[in-house]
Protein backbone atom coordinates (compact mmCIF):
# COMPACT_ATOMS: atom_id res chain seq x y z
CA UNK A 1 0.00 0.00 0.00
CA UNK A 2 1.19 3.51 -0.51
CA UNK A 3 2.10 6.09 2.42
CA UNK A 4 3.26 9.21 2.63
CA UNK A 5 5.44 10.41 5.15
CA UNK A 6 5.77 13.96 6.00
CA UNK A 7 8.88 16.01 8.89
CA UNK A 8 9.28 17.12 11.13
CA UNK A 9 5.98 17.09 12.77
CA UNK A 10 6.67 20.79 14.03
CA UNK A 11 9.12 23.26 13.99
CA UNK A 12 10.04 26.82 15.02
CA UNK A 13 12.69 28.58 13.45
CA UNK A 14 14.09 32.20 13.86
CA UNK A 15 13.06 34.91 11.40
CA UNK A 16 16.10 34.63 8.88
CA UNK A 17 16.94 31.52 9.30
CA UNK A 18 16.74 28.53 6.45
CA UNK A 19 13.83 25.80 6.22
CA UNK A 20 13.79 22.36 4.55
CA UNK A 21 10.38 20.23 4.97
CA UNK A 22 10.72 16.78 2.97
CA UNK A 23 7.84 14.37 1.75
CA UNK A 24 8.28 10.85 0.96
CA UNK A 25 6.02 8.69 -1.15
CA UNK A 26 6.39 4.97 -0.40
CA UNK A 27 4.72 2.04 -2.65
CA UNK A 28 3.65 4.23 -6.37
CA UNK A 29 6.07 5.77 -9.10
CA UNK A 30 5.84 8.74 -10.93
CA UNK A 31 2.77 10.48 -8.53
CA UNK A 32 1.99 14.26 -8.95
CA UNK A 33 3.20 15.52 -5.70
CA UNK A 34 2.17 18.88 -3.97
CA UNK A 35 2.93 21.49 -1.50
CA UNK A 36 -0.10 23.59 0.55
CA UNK A 37 0.34 25.71 3.13
CA UNK A 38 -2.67 26.58 5.18
CA UNK A 39 -2.40 30.09 7.77
CA UNK A 40 -4.61 30.03 10.69
CA UNK A 41 -8.26 30.35 9.90
CA UNK A 42 -7.52 29.86 6.11
CA UNK A 43 -7.27 27.79 3.68
CA UNK A 44 -5.49 25.11 1.70
CA UNK A 45 -3.13 27.46 -0.51
CA UNK A 46 -0.84 25.79 -3.31
CA UNK A 47 2.51 26.84 -3.57
CA UNK A 48 4.10 24.37 -5.37
CA UNK A 49 3.47 21.33 -8.07
CA UNK A 50 5.30 18.49 -9.47
CA UNK A 51 4.09 16.06 -12.12
CA UNK A 52 7.96 14.54 -12.60
CA UNK A 53 11.41 14.37 -11.22
CA UNK A 54 12.87 17.94 -11.72
CA UNK A 55 9.75 19.79 -12.71
CA UNK A 56 8.38 22.32 -10.35
CA UNK A 57 5.33 24.35 -10.86
CA UNK A 58 5.34 27.47 -8.78
CA UNK A 59 1.62 29.04 -7.99
CA UNK A 60 3.13 31.79 -5.29
CA UNK A 61 5.67 33.94 -5.79
CA UNK A 62 7.81 34.45 -2.44
CA UNK A 63 11.02 33.42 -0.95
CA UNK A 64 9.90 29.47 -0.95
CA UNK A 65 11.17 27.23 -3.06
CA UNK A 66 10.61 23.55 -3.96
CA UNK A 67 13.02 20.52 -5.37
CA UNK A 68 12.09 17.18 -6.45
CA UNK A 69 15.51 15.09 -6.22
CA UNK A 70 13.50 12.05 -6.88
CA UNK A 71 10.71 10.65 -7.99
CA UNK A 72 9.16 10.05 -4.79
CA UNK A 73 10.88 13.31 -2.53
CA UNK A 74 9.47 16.18 -2.71
CA UNK A 75 11.33 19.16 -1.03
CA UNK A 76 10.25 23.09 0.40
CA UNK A 77 12.84 25.13 0.85
CA UNK A 78 13.71 28.64 2.09
CA UNK A 79 16.96 30.46 2.09
CA UNK A 80 15.28 32.61 4.54
CA UNK A 81 12.73 32.51 6.47
CA UNK A 82 9.35 35.28 6.99
CA UNK A 83 6.92 36.02 10.29
CA UNK A 84 4.48 35.41 7.25
CA UNK A 85 5.71 32.02 6.32
CA UNK A 86 4.79 30.63 9.55
CA UNK A 87 1.48 28.14 9.36
CA UNK A 88 0.72 24.75 8.61
CA UNK A 89 2.41 23.10 5.49
CA UNK A 90 1.10 19.92 3.79
CA UNK A 91 2.42 17.27 1.09
CA UNK A 92 0.08 15.71 -1.13
CA UNK A 93 0.65 13.29 -3.53
CA UNK A 94 -1.77 11.66 -6.06
CA UNK A 95 -1.65 9.38 -9.31
CA UNK A 96 -1.46 10.38 -12.81
CA UNK A 97 -5.28 8.59 -13.45
CA UNK A 98 -7.46 10.97 -11.07
CA UNK A 99 -7.05 8.65 -7.94
CA UNK A 100 -7.84 10.44 -4.49
CA UNK A 101 -5.27 12.81 -3.30
CA UNK A 102 -3.60 11.53 -0.15
CA UNK A 103 -2.13 14.01 2.62
CA UNK A 104 0.29 13.32 4.26
CA UNK A 105 0.52 14.47 8.10
CA UNK A 106 1.35 17.93 7.83
CA UNK A 107 4.59 19.90 9.28
CA UNK A 108 3.54 23.14 11.66
CA UNK A 109 5.92 25.74 10.95
CA UNK A 110 5.98 28.67 13.53
CA UNK A 111 8.63 31.33 12.70
CA UNK A 112 9.37 33.88 15.55
CA UNK B 1 -8.38 30.76 -13.84
CA UNK B 2 -10.24 28.24 -11.93
CA UNK B 3 -11.92 29.21 -8.87
CA UNK B 4 -13.71 27.76 -6.37
CA UNK B 5 -16.29 28.97 -3.44
CA UNK B 6 -18.00 26.67 -0.85
CA UNK B 7 -21.02 27.55 0.88
CA UNK B 8 -21.78 28.13 4.22
CA UNK B 9 -18.30 29.27 5.30
CA UNK B 10 -19.32 27.68 9.05
CA UNK B 11 -23.07 25.67 9.69
CA UNK B 12 -24.12 25.19 13.15
CA UNK B 13 -26.83 22.47 13.89
CA UNK B 14 -28.03 19.91 16.08
CA UNK B 15 -27.68 16.32 15.93
CA UNK B 16 -29.54 14.33 13.74
CA UNK B 17 -30.22 16.95 10.87
CA UNK B 18 -29.37 16.46 7.13
CA UNK B 19 -26.55 19.06 5.41
CA UNK B 20 -26.04 20.16 2.49
CA UNK B 21 -22.50 21.63 1.77
CA UNK B 22 -21.71 23.05 -1.52
CA UNK B 23 -18.93 23.82 -3.95
CA UNK B 24 -18.96 26.03 -6.69
CA UNK B 25 -16.20 26.38 -9.52
CA UNK B 26 -15.71 28.36 -12.65
CA UNK B 27 -14.18 26.00 -15.13
CA UNK B 28 -16.31 23.41 -16.03
CA UNK B 29 -12.56 21.83 -17.85
CA UNK B 30 -12.09 19.13 -14.69
CA UNK B 31 -10.35 16.47 -13.88
CA UNK B 32 -12.14 14.94 -11.32
CA UNK B 33 -13.08 16.58 -7.74
CA UNK B 34 -12.78 15.38 -3.78
CA UNK B 35 -14.05 16.09 -0.43
CA UNK B 36 -12.06 16.03 2.56
CA UNK B 37 -12.34 16.93 6.48
CA UNK B 38 -10.19 18.45 8.38
CA UNK B 39 -10.19 18.27 12.22
CA UNK B 40 -8.69 20.95 14.01
CA UNK B 41 -4.36 20.43 13.90
CA UNK B 42 -4.59 17.53 11.95
CA UNK B 43 -4.07 16.26 8.23
CA UNK B 44 -6.74 16.13 5.42
CA UNK B 45 -8.86 12.98 4.99
CA UNK B 46 -10.66 12.09 1.69
CA UNK B 47 -14.21 11.20 1.72
CA UNK B 48 -15.01 11.09 -1.55
CA UNK B 49 -13.59 10.85 -5.03
CA UNK B 50 -15.80 11.55 -8.02
CA UNK B 51 -14.00 11.48 -11.26
CA UNK B 52 -15.25 13.68 -13.95
CA UNK B 53 -17.47 11.38 -16.09
CA UNK B 54 -19.21 10.25 -12.80
CA UNK B 55 -22.56 12.15 -10.98
CA UNK B 56 -22.19 10.86 -7.38
CA UNK B 57 -20.27 9.20 -5.07
CA UNK B 58 -21.88 7.41 -1.70
CA UNK B 59 -19.68 6.10 0.83
CA UNK B 60 -22.02 5.27 4.20
CA UNK B 61 -24.01 8.75 5.41
CA UNK B 62 -22.11 11.07 2.67
CA UNK B 63 -23.05 10.97 -0.78
CA UNK B 64 -21.37 13.96 -3.20
CA UNK B 65 -22.86 15.05 -6.43
CA UNK B 66 -21.35 16.49 -9.51
CA UNK B 67 -22.81 18.85 -12.17
CA UNK B 68 -20.26 20.28 -14.25
CA UNK B 69 -23.18 22.37 -16.49
CA UNK B 70 -23.89 24.29 -13.41
CA UNK B 71 -20.19 23.96 -11.82
CA UNK B 72 -21.53 22.84 -8.40
CA UNK B 73 -20.76 19.86 -5.87
CA UNK B 74 -22.34 19.15 -2.93
CA UNK B 75 -21.69 16.80 -0.06
CA UNK B 76 -25.07 15.66 1.40
CA UNK B 77 -24.19 14.24 5.04
CA UNK B 78 -27.80 12.57 6.45
CA UNK B 79 -28.56 12.45 10.23
CA UNK B 80 -25.54 14.05 11.19
CA UNK B 81 -23.65 13.40 14.47
CA UNK B 82 -21.35 15.15 17.07
CA UNK B 83 -18.75 13.33 15.52
CA UNK B 84 -18.88 14.73 12.06
CA UNK B 85 -17.84 18.72 12.78
CA UNK B 86 -14.94 19.15 11.26
CA UNK B 87 -13.65 21.72 8.53
CA UNK B 88 -14.81 20.08 4.94
CA UNK B 89 -13.01 21.04 1.62
CA UNK B 90 -13.73 20.20 -1.98
CA UNK B 91 -10.93 20.40 -4.24
CA UNK B 92 -10.64 19.89 -8.07
CA UNK B 93 -8.10 18.13 -10.34
CA UNK B 94 -7.84 20.41 -13.68
CA UNK B 95 -6.10 19.06 -16.65
CA UNK B 96 -2.60 19.44 -16.10
CA UNK B 97 -2.87 18.16 -12.51
CA UNK B 98 -2.90 21.50 -11.34
CA UNK B 99 -5.42 20.76 -7.69
CA UNK B 100 -7.56 23.86 -6.29
CA UNK B 101 -9.25 24.33 -3.02
CA UNK B 102 -11.94 26.01 -1.38
CA UNK B 103 -11.97 27.77 1.57
CA UNK B 104 -13.69 25.31 3.87
CA UNK B 105 -16.96 25.07 4.94
CA UNK B 106 -16.48 24.60 9.35
CA UNK B 107 -19.17 22.10 10.40
CA UNK B 108 -19.96 21.67 13.90
CA UNK B 109 -23.14 19.13 15.09
CA UNK B 110 -24.34 19.49 18.76
CA UNK B 111 -25.06 17.03 21.04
Amino acid sequence: SQTIHQWPATLVQPVGSPLSLECTVEGTSNPNLYWYRQAAGRGLQLLFYSVGIGQISSEVPQNLSASRPQDRQFILSSKKLLLSDSGFYLCAWTDRDGTPLHFGNGTRLTVT
Amino acid sequence: KQEVTQIPAALSVPEGENLVLNCSFTDSAIYNLQWFRQDPGKGLTSLLLIQSSQREQTSGRLNASLDKSSGRSTLYIAASQPGDSATYLCDFMEYGNKLVFGAGTILRVKS
